[in-house]
């Protein structure tokens, strides 16, 4: 079964500054995609960012881009220039390619608190 | 715009009463999904649609069930709930690759 590990329950970052969320996964599959959504305190599930494996150029957002490292297993998220809004809870999540006529599950990490100081 | 709309926002029940939770999307995804999140915790995946198909989760508990009778609507049916089902419940579709969320229904259950 496939596994997402985020390894920082929490993460502070001061406003304008960088950071980096880690996130690893575990899978026998070689075709699946990866997202890291972000949801604020009581509020909607946001899509921040989306990988898909066979794609070597990794994943850009504007202020948010990912670090994708298919061998080993890691996908980790740079938010530069952090603002206020971006405090929130991000999730790592993982997904199978889809099969002809099939859906996949969303498998989730336990997410990463991050607080935005001013 | 097209959205995923969960109704009530927080919805409070008594222990063993059952309750039923509803989703309507405007997006004609074929996917819907129904994931659990409690506190500080991922949200985990209890059981979704394919079209009709009904795909239950291996340990989804008997006490949650789901109803889909048309694209739009989808709905959340727990028979007998208990606090440990107190939790904010997700409604998802998706169609190709990409997943909608809606907002949540909270439900506290006393």
């Amino acid at each position: 079964a496939q596994t997402v590990t985020q390894s920082q329950p929490e993460m502070s970052v001061q406003e304008a500054e960088t950071v980096t969320l880690s996130c690893t996964y575990d899978t026998s599959e070689s075709d699946y995609y990866l997202f890291w959504y972000k949801q604020p305190p009581s509020r909607q599930m946001i899509l921040v960012i989306r990988q898909e494996a066979y794609k070597q150029q990794n994943a850009t957002e504007n202020r948010f881009s990912v670090n994708f490292q298919k061998a080993a297993k890691s996908f980790s998220l740079k938010i530069s220039d952090s603002q206020l809004g971006d405090a929130a809870m991000y999730f790592c999540a993982y997904r199978r390619a889809r099969r002809e006529g099939g859906s996949e599950k969303l498998v989730f990490g336990k997410g990463t608190k991050l607080t935005v100081n001013p | 715009d097209a959205m995923v709309i969960q109704n009530p926002r927080y919805q409070v029940t008594q222990f063993g009463k059952p309750v039923t939770l509803s989703c309507s999307q405007t997006l004609n995804h074929n996917v819907m999904y129904w994931y659990q999140q409690k506190s500080s915790q991922a949200p985990k995946l209890l059981f979704h649609y394919y079209d009709k198909d009904f795909n239950n989760e291996a340990d989804t508990p008997d006490n949650f069930q789901s109803r889909r009778p048309n694209t739009s609507f989808c709905f959340l049916d727990i028979r007998s709930p208990g606090l440990g089902d107190a939790a904010m419940y997700l409604c998802a579709t998706s169609r190709r690759d990409g997943y909608t969320f809606g907002s949540g229904t909270r439900l506290t259950v006393v």
